[in-house]
């Protein structure tokens, strides 16, 4: 069973806080994600990283910050919130370092959906 | 760059009907191929995958082969529940300059009728 949580399951917000949504895996996986997912249900990678201290943008541009200071934690701060960042927002893991196999899957955690007023 | 395209939704079938939703892909090299399923208030999870030409992909009753030759992974399953309603999502990972992200398709919504 996949292990990987996300905090917290629901957030409503005003605009303007700054927020931080948590992610964390117990399965020692080097990649970690994070998914912007609209209500089409469409997913948008905003965020990656291949291990500690390795961060990338993904294809959605995303006023958004990540950090990898530990491999199980990889946690994603809005530092304005706005309501045109209301959405689900999905962590994912995979096995694997930079350049190895792509057959393994991703694990997603249960999402966090964000209300920003 | 590498895309997934899949049939859009909402697909809507009486139980015990034939389900096939369908998955193509443009990709650099011979990527993994993997379908994804989302249960309402849940993160995805694996349904299924296939790493090479041929290979044929199976859990649940679910079915989908890897061709190559028509770039598709089709998912079917020959009696469909009313548990099954969810989103469905095919996705592919491929040596992007070695970084193998995933690409995923843009989602099918199913919706089984008693």
């Amino acid at each position: 069973e996949a292990d990987i949580y996300q905090t917290p399951r629901y957030l409503v917000i005003g605009t303007g806080k700054k927020i931080t949504l948590e992610c964390s895996q117990t399965m020692g996986h080097d990649k970690m994600y994070w998914y912007q997912q609209d209500p089409g249900m469409e997913l948008h990678l905003i965020h990656y990283s291949y291990g500690v201290n390795s961060t990338e943008k993904g294809d959605l541009s995303s006023e958004s910050t990540v950090s990898r200071i530990r491999t199980e934690h990889f946690p994603l701060t809005l530092e304005s919130a706005r309501p045109s960042h209301t959405s689900q927002y999905l962590c994912a893991s995979s096995e694997g370092k930079y350049g190895t196999s792509g057959t393994n899957e991703q694990f997603f955690g249960p999402g966090t959906r964000l209300t920003v007023l | 760059g590498d895309s997934v395209t899949q049939m859009e939704g909402p697909v809507t079938l009486s139980e015990e009907a034939f389900l096939t939703i369908n998955c193509t892909y443009t990709a650099t090299g011979y990527p993994s191929l993997f379908w994804y399923v989302q249960y309402p208030g849940e993160g995805l999870q694996l349904l299924l995958k296939a790493t090479k030409a041929d290979d044929k992909g199976s859990n649940k009753g679910f079915e989908a082969t890897y061709r190559k030759e028509t770039t598709s992974f089709h998912l079917e399953k020959g009696s469909v529940q009313v548990s099954d309603s969810a989103v469905y999502f095919c996705a592919l990972t491929s040596a992007r300059g070695g970084s193998y992200i995933p690409t995923f398709g843009r989602g099918t919504s199913l919706i089984v009728h008693p």
